[in-house]
């Protein structure tokens, strides 16, 4: 199974403040996906990422989110002004060209105080 | 819209053979997902339907009914280390994002 990074694995931030989590995938991955999970709830999807651009986001993925590929590696997921109910896991995933399994990276828990 | 339901707990025993039942109404399908998730730790991909039919992968089998919105895993042999939570997820029509069920936590006792 193809590995992928997550950092950092916790962070804790101030309502209000942006935070940026990172996603390292290996090089051949086209498909990158943000999920998050409430403590106890469902997982839900965010933001898909395909060739360097979003391809499907949902309701959740406000003008609050962003995501980028700043360096052709790195896969970032940004909150600018972050609330008390977005403390969630954020996992990343990711899915190999010719495939649909998508493989869930380890997961930064954001807890918002 | 996005309907997917599972039983919310489950417990069996060592050994044996557990089901658990998932059912799907989504406004498109294009293949069901399996996850087991331990607590704290992310969800590990376990089994991909897109085809009726059971889907086998040693101790673990999937079924999928497309036509009654119905999949199941079945779990042979219960380990201690298969207590965990297992997500249900369906892939829509339009894309590739993943529609998951609230999960069934399973706990396996002596």
């Amino acid at each position: 199974e193809p590995e992928v990074t997550q950092t950092p694995s916790h962070q804790v931030t101030q309502m209000g403040q942006e935070v940026i989590l990172r996603c390292v995938p290996i090089s051949n991955h086209l498909y990158f996906y943000w999920y998050r999970q409430i403590l106890g709830q469902k997982v839900e999807f965010l933001v898909s990422f395909y060739n360097n651009e979003i391809s499907e986001k949902s309701e959740i993925f406000d003008d609050q989110f962003s995501v980028e590929r700043p360096d052709g590696s790195n896969f970032t997921l940004k909150i600018r002004s972050t609330k008390l109910e977005d403390s969630a896991m954020y996992f990343c995933a990711r899915r190999l060209a010719g495939s649909y399994e998508q493989y869930f990276g380890p997961g930064t828990r954001l807890t918002v105080t | 819209g996005q309907n997917i339901d599972q039983p919310t707990e489950m417990t069996a025993t060592e050994g044996a053979i557990v089901q658990i039942n998932c059912t799907y109404q989504t406004s498109g399908f294009n293949g069901l997902f399996w996850y087991q998730q331990h607590a704290g730790e992310a969800p590990t991909f376990l089994s991909y339907n897109v085809l009726d039919g059971l889907e086998e992968k040693g101790r673990f089998s999937s079924f999928l009914s497309r036509s009654k919105g119905y999949s199941y895993l079945l779990l042979k042999e219960l380990q201690m280390k298969d207590s965990a939570s297992y997500l249900c997820a369906v892939r829509d029509n339009a894309g590739n994002m993943l529609t998951f069920g609230g999960g069934t936590r399973l706990m396996v006792k002596p």
